[in-house]
């Protein structure tokens, strides 16, 4: 059956680096990966989506990689700040059903 | 603020309760979804509705009942639960739903239930 990890469940990280996240996939080739923020006792709120034959996609200081061949995404948040703090999810989508099948998440802490 | 809203915030009901979670969306959205979320989990799909129909149920058992009464509108339908179906119940919609499967979904708040 498919399957999608996120390999971290939490990184903390000092205000002003980068962030890494990354989402790995398996048993499926999708032609689209999103990425998600979720911030506690809220919804998930959409940040990005990747085409399979897009390498990268950026959105001011979020940076967003997809490689079919490694089956993986790569998330990054440059210049972090403490408001950055949350929990990122990636998600496949199923072809035509709108089925979003979301990995574990990974919670970032982003120290001042 | 979202743009989707889902009302209550919290449900606290006994087993034998019978209530319903309602959400709603005014952005002319053709697709609707029920997620389920536990504590520290992703959420998990639940329903997807697309333009009214029922067109995906993930074997939620039958004590759980979702219903759209027009495109804006998505219910859920709840009785007799039990203490393992509190979680938080999040609300989703999206645009039509097409072949490429590229469409954002746009989540509400979510109900916060607890089962007594």
């Amino acid at each position: 059956s498919q399957k999608i990890e996120q390999n971290s469940e939490a990184l903390n990280i000092q205000e002003g680096k980068t962030a890494t996240l990354t989402c790995n996939y398996t048993n499926y080739s999708p032609a689209y990966l999103q990425w998600y923020r979720q911030d506690p006792g809220r919804g998930p709120v959409f940040l990005l989506l990747i085409r399979e034959n897009e390498k990268e996609k950026r959105k001011e200081r979020l940076k967003v990689t997809f490689d079919t061949t490694l089956k993986q995404s790569l998330f990054h948040i440059t210049a972090s700040q403490p408001a950055d703090s949350a929990t990122y999810l990636c998600a496949l989508v199923f072809g035509n059903t709108g089925k979003l099948i979301f990995g574990q998440g990974t919670t970032l802490q982003v120290k001042p | 603020d979202t743009e989707v809203t889902q009302t209550p915030k919290h449900l606290v009901m006994g087993m034998t309760n019978k209530k319903s979670l309602k959400c709603e969306q005014h952005m002319g959205h053709r697709a609707m979804y029920w997620y389920k979320q536990k504590a520290k989990k992703p959420p998990e799909l639940m329903f997807v509705y697309s333009y009214e129909k029922l067109s995906i149920n993930e074997s939620v058992p039958s004590r759980f009942s979702p219903e759209c009464p027009n495109s804006s509108l998505l219910n859920l339908h709840l009785h007799a639960l039990q203490p393992e179906d509190s979680a938080l119940y999040l609300c989703a919609s999206s645009q039509a739903i097409t072949v490429a499967g590229n469409q954002p979904q746009h989540f509400g708040d979510g109900t916060r239930l607890s089962i007594l």
